[in-house]
């Protein structure tokens, strides 16, 4: 139990264009989701918190008008990286939180390039 | 908010020795401290996880051990195995907000 699915998992893209990443629980339903970025080697950074019905809350520094968040159902939550940048190509993880529980899952992550 | 520093940065242990990576956090209000495991270019997998209301936990090979007073988690896997190889991070978190380690890459030598 607890999937969440991401896609796409890869995608090219060119510059200036705009690239939209889904996240969805499968079998049970997220009132919050989170949206991560992963430089290789490196730590997630949590870039956004996504709450269904109501506005994203980006951490400092995540230009909100860049990076849209939409979660307009307890099962879909979307990232759309807008006017994308060679700088923007990373890997973005989203999870969501169960509701009965602590446990957070992990989607398997979109690895965005672009050229 | 929440800081998490991880260590090592990378661990090398022999097949069937142990592996202990350590974390620390700041804010003493964090009551939940995940494990995970990620494989190359793979979504992070929780391996272990720990409440603030508990001091340890084990399965099977990994243990966690928590010192709230002092503010810092263990992960603990022992007879380590060439396929315990990956990036591990520690998290920490009260409520929604969760932040995690730099991570730990850890090589099982055969």
């Amino acid at each position: 139990g607890a999937v969440v699915s991401q896609h796409p998992s890869r995608v090219i893209c060119k510059s200036g264009t705009s690239v939209k990443i889904e996240c969805r629980s499968l079998d049970f339903q997220a009132t919050t989701m989170f949206w991560y970025r992963q430089f290789p080697k490196k730590s997630l950074m949590l870039m956004a918190t996504s709450n269904e019905g109501s506005k994203a809350t980006y951490e400092q520094g995540v230009e909100k008008d860049k990076f849209l968040i939409n979660h307009a159902s307890l099962t879909l939550s979307t990232l759309t990286v807008t006017s994308a940048h060679p700088e923007d190509s990373s890997f973005y993880i989203c999870s969501a939180e169960r509701t009965e529980s602590y446990g957070y899952t992990f989607g398997s992550g979109t690895r965005l390039t672009v050229v | 908010g929440e800081n998490v520093e991880q260590h090592p940065s990378t661990l090398s242990v022999q097949e069937g020795d142990s592996a202990v990576i350590k974390c620390t956090y700041s804010d003493s209000a964090s009551n939940y401290f995940p494990w995970y495991k990620q494989e190359l270019g793979k979504r992070p997998q929780l391996i272990i996880d720990i409440r603030s209301n508990v001091g340890e936990k084990k399965d099977q090979r990994i243990a966690v051990t928590l010192n709230k007073t002092a503010k810092h988690f263990s992960l603990h896997i022992t007879e380590t195995q060439p396929e315990d190889s990956a990036v591990y991070f520690c998290a920490a978190s009260i409520g929604n907000d969760m932040r995690f380690g730099a991570g730990t890459r850890l090589t099982v030598k055969p």
